[in-house]
């Protein structure tokens, strides 16, 4: 059985720091996704990593992929209250016969100004 | 694009009652895919559609969950009878098919108490 694990599942933070959050899976997959979910709102799509080695950076965010240790990492830079939110990481595996998109419990991300 | 529109965004019912969640899903996507999401038990998948047809309801946690697509515009989630377990936040999401490299969009959620 696939499983999700993040961690930390809450971080404070002050700004200006970095940090990296951690998503370990149990099994391989074919793609990864974060996403971001602010207090009451939806999920937005943050990043897709593909293959071995991904890394994608949007602003202060970074992501990046490693298979073979079955780890993706979520890294801020100079962190900005504006990134406060819960970040979730999700595993597909929907080349396989147990096609399924397992999603982590989320980290809760509080950047103190 | 509209993106995943869902209704409704509340809903507040008595235990017993029946309750209907809806959802249109992004015009051209082929995947629909029904969430919740708890503090105790984070976001499961429930059920998802491929082209109109039930894949995987496993993530269905009882009979009193069901779940239609009747056409590739329009899908419904139902509780009946609901309990107060069933207080959770429900999303709806579509992507296009599979092997697309897409990320799911998911839609605004409709928000269930169930009292």
């Amino acid at each position: 059985e696939l499983k999700v694990e993040q961690n930390p599942l809450f971080l404070s933070m002050q700004e200006g720091k970095n940090y990296t959050i951690y998503c370990n899976y149990s099994t391989t997959s074919d793609r990864l996704y974060w996403y971001r979910q602010d207090p009451g709102k939806s999920l937005e799509s943050l990043f897709v990593l593909l293959s071995n080695g991904a890394v994608k950076q949007e602003g202060r965010l970074m992501a990046s992929l490693d298979t073979k240790a079955r780890l993706s990492t979520l890294h801020i830079t100079a962190a900005v209250h504006d990134l406060s939110a819960t970040y979730f990481c999700a595993v597909d595996m929907y080349s396989r016969r147990d096609d399924k998109i397992i999603f982590g419990k989320g980290t809760r991300l509080h950047i103190l100004p | 694009d509209a993106g995943v529109i869902q209704s409704p965004r509340h809903e507040v019912t008595e235990m017993g009652q029946e309750v209907t969640l809806r959802c249109k899903p992004i015009s051209g996507h082929d995947y629909l895919f029904w969430y919740r999401q708890t503090m105790m038990r984070g976001l499961e998948l429930l059920i998802y559609f491929n082209n109109n047809v039930p894949i995987d309801d496993s993530g269905m946690p009882e009979d009193r969950f069901s779940a239609k697509m009747p056409n590739a515009s329009f899908s419904t989630l139902k509780i009946q009878p609901s309990e107060p377990r069933d207080s959770a936040v429900y999303f709806c999401a579509s992507s296009p098919w599979r092997d697309s490299n897409q990320p799911q969009h998911f839609g605004d959620g409709t928000r269930l108490s169930i009292l």
